[in-house]
């Protein structure tokens, strides 16, 4: 079983809908989460921190459920700029003076006129 | 905000030559990372460094070595470049505590004929 694993999509979607991603992680241990968006041919960037409580940040909502392993993002409303690739990443349980992420395949979103 | 500067965006090289990318942060950051991304794989880690003069394997480090003399500067070397490294090369940096994630370069495309 992969580490990280993500649906890679595509979820096409019309302009205004409501959309969710999950990403599952296998290391129960993992302690810290994160969605990054990814547009075609850039580097990702960091959309949002994942907190335990849940968190919102706009249109977007990220998700922490603890006992399934596995994190969400929603986006409302979607807009034609939210088209980009999503992808989630986890960090194990640190065990020294640094900290490895593992990245998701990632989620393609493409959002319709 | 936080820039990570890779030298090149572009380059093409021929099999059996040393390639060296080059990586370079300005917030003092002590971690810095170099990944690969491909289609369907998503972004592995090939080497990453938590101090000066410090570097630990990730999970692809055959055909790879990295320099850190430097704390803002983090370079990857293709010590024979062979075809199977035409990739997208994207170099990372974070600081602890880690729950800001990671910053990107906007990455080099390598491509070798």
């Amino acid at each position: 079983r992969k580490e990280v694993e993500q649906d890679p999509g595509p979820f096409n979607v019309p302009e205004g809908a409501t959309v969710a991603f999950n990403c599952t992680y296998s290391n129960s241990a993992s302690q810290s989460f994160f969605w990054y968006r990814q547009d075609c041919r850039k580097e990702p960037k960091l959309l949002m921190s994942v907190y335990s409580s849940g968190n919102e940040d706009g249109r977007f909502t990220a998700q922490l459920n603890r006992a399934s392993q596995y994190i969400s993002l929603l986006i409302r409303d979607s807009k034609l700029s939210d088209s980009a690739t999503y992808l989630c990443a986890v960090i194990p349980m640190n065990s020294g003076g640094y900290q490895k992420v593992t990245f998701g395949t990632g989620t393609k979103l493409q959002v319709i006129p | 905000d936080v820039k990570v500067t890779q030298s090149s965006r572009y380059l093409v090289k021929r099999t059996g030559e040393k390639v060296f990318l080059e990586c370079v942060q300005d917030m003092d950051h002590e971690n810095m990372f170099w990944y690969r991304q491909d289609p369907g794989l998503g972004l592995r880690l090939i080497y990453f460094s938590y101090d000066v003069k410090m570097k630990e394997k990730g999970d692809i480090p055959e055909g790879y070595s990295v320099s850190r003399e430097k704390k803002e500067r983090f370079s990857l070397i293709l010590e024979s470049a062979s075809t199977n490294q035409t990739s997208m090369y994207l170099c990372a940096s974070n600081s602890l505590p880690l729950n800001y994630g990671y910053t990107f370069g906007s990455g080099t495309r390598l491509t070798v004929v």
